[in-house]
């Protein structure tokens, strides 16, 4: 069981919107920052956005990342085929001293 | 462009210690970052073990905290792990990882990652 709870799957077609969610609590999501990876198929995982809504050079500005209160969101617009992967949110944990990630949440285009 | 590549036996035995190792290129560890080792059991998802920085300030996963050392060798530019008796609960890919972390605020992330090695823990 996860700190921060992702819903195990997304799916949406081509070209569209998509977002995945994040929930956690205030000795997390609530007080330290978000950052969101995605792990394509039989590969390492690879810094979407970090501080909870900023892209890395080189993330396209298709991916987004907000946040409110005690929960966060990954937002992928005009969707791939190759979004195809698992995407993970991640933040310290104050209370448990210990960064935590949430459980996944695999993106099917289709 | 930092570049991280795990090292170690892809094979445990039940009860013995897993010893992995992450050579860095491309950034010297002295020159500042936690430098972490994340893993992730097949089909399931990620679990950080642990951060190092070069003075040796350490952070660790609390459930792990008993069975894990993570050193660094700043003369080689490399870190390292070590899980002592292990379980089949331990075959995972291990992933070594550039980690910012700051302390004060809070804010941290990993933006650098080494490719990843299977170990496999069995009797």
């Amino acid at each position: 069981q996860s700190v921060l709870t992702q819903p195990p799957s997304v799916s949406a077609a081509p070209g569209q919107k998509v977002t995945i969610s994040c929930s956690g609590t205030y000795s997390n999501i609530g007080n330290n920052y978000v950052s969101w990876y995605q792990q394509l198929p039989g590969t390492a995982p690879k810094l979407l956005i970090l501080d909870d809504d900023k892209r890395p050079s080189g993330i396209p500005d298709r991916f987004s990342g907000s946040k409110s209160g005690t929960s966060a969101t990954l937002g992928i617009t005009g969707l791939q085929t190759g979004d195809e992967a698992d995407y993970y949110c991640e933040t310290w944990d104050t209370s448990l001293s210990a960064v935590v990630f949430g459980g996944g949440t695999k993106l099917t285009v289709v | 462009q930092v570049h991280l590549q795990e090292s170690g036996p892809g094979l445990v035995k039940t009860s013995e210690t897993l010893s992995l190792t992450c050579a860095v290129s491309g950034y010297s560890i002295r020159s500042g970052y936690f430098w972490a080792w994340i893993r992730q059991p097949p089909g399931k998802g990620l679990e950080w073990i642990g951060s190092i920085y070069h003075t040796g300030d350490t952070h660790h996963n609390p459930p792990l905290k008993s069975r894990v050392t993570i050193s660094v060798d700043t003369s080689e530019n490399q870190f390292s792990l070590r899980l002592t008796s292990v379980t089949a609960a331990d075959t995972a890919t291990y992933y070594c990882a550039r980690h910012d972390f700051i302390a004060p605020t809070l804010r941290d992330f990993f933006d650098s990652w080494g490719q990843g090695t299977l170990v496999t823990v069995s009797s």
